[in-house]
C-alpha cells in the first residue's frame, strides 16, 4: 500500500525562486527521508528527519515534519537549473525495515 | 567507495522472452533491495534481502519474477516470461543495516518489452 504521497505532482519555477513540495503519509513513522532522481539516473538520498525532529537543514534544503498532521515538506531555496529532478519522500514500512516511496514531485527549474 | 553496480543498463526484449539483471551492492552492505519503477511513478519494492535470506518478497510477482542472492553479496533478478507491463526501470539498492537508514541506489536497468 502507498504510504507517502507528494504534492504537487509537477512544479515549474524560475531559477532563484524557492521550491516547496509536500509529502503526506498515513501511518505513524519513526523517520522520513527525501530522495532526488535526475532523469535517467538512480535515486540519491538528500536528508532524513526523525519523528522527534521538527525541522532539519542541509545546505539549501530545509525539511519539516509535522507528525500530528502526518506531513512533511521539502523546501529548496534559491533554486538552480541543476535542481531540476524528481523528488520523492520515503517512509518506513511496518515490517522488514524497507521503505515506501511516493509518486514524486517533478521539479523543473527554468533558467 | 564504489557505488551500487547494475547491468545491463538497457535491455529490449520481446514479450514472453526472459531477461536477467545483475546487481553488486556496496561492499559490506547486508541489505539489498530490488525496486521496480514504472515511468512517472515512484519505485515499488519487489524484494528485500538480508545477507542471503529473503526478508520481504510480498510484492514480487512470483509466477514470473525470481531473485536470488546466493552468497549474500551480488544478486540477480530474473523475469520469465516477460509481459508488456514489465517495461520499467529495475533499481537495485543497498543499505548498511547497522549504521543508518540511507539507501544507496544503482543507476538502474531499463527494460523495454515489445
Amino acid at each position: 500500500s502507498q504510504q507517502g504521497e507528494e504534492d504537487p505532482q509537477a512544479l515549474s519555477i524560475q531559477e532563484g525562486e524557492n521550491a516547496t513540495m509536500n509529502c503526506s503519509y498515513k501511518t505513524s513513522i519513526n523517520n522520513l527521508q527525501w530522495y532526488r532522481q535526475n532523469s535517467g539516473r538512480g535515486l540519491v538520498h538528500l536528508i532524513l528527519i526523525r519523528s522527534n525532529e521538527r525541522e532539519k537543514h542541509s545546505g539549501r534544503l530545509r525539511v519539516t515534519l509535522d507528525t500530528s498532521k502526518k506531513s512533511s515538506s521539502l523546501l529548496i531555496t534559491a533554486s538552480r537549473a541543476a535542481d531540476t529532478a524528481s523528488y520523492f519522500c520515503a517512509t518506513p514500512r511496518r515490517r522488514g525495515q524497507n521503505f515506501v516511496f511516493g509518486p514524486g514531485t517533478r521539479l523543473s527549474v527554468l533558467p | 567507495e564504489a557505488g551500487v553496480a547494475q547491468s545491463p543498463r538497457y535491455k529490449i526484449i520481446e514479450k514472453r522472452q526472459s531477461v536477467a539483471f545483475w546487481c553488486n551492492p556496496i561492499s559490506g552492505h547486508a541489505t539489498l533491495y530490488w525496486y521496480q519503477q514504472i515511468l512517472g511513478q515512484g519505485p515499488k519494492l519487489l524484494i528485500q534481502f538480508q545477507n542471503n535470506g529473503v526478508v520481504d518478497d510480498s510484492q514480487l510477482p512470483k509466477d514470473r519474477f525470481s531473485a536470488e542472492r546466493l552468497k549474500g553479496v551480488d544478486s540477480t533478478l530474473k523475469i520469465q516470461p516477460a509481459k508488456l507491463e514489465d517495461s520499467a526501470v529495475y533499481l537495485c539498492a543497498s543499505r548498511d543495516s547497522f549504521s543508518g537508514n540511507t539507501i544507496y541506489f544503482g543507476e538502474g536497468s531499463w527494460l523495454t518489452v515489445v
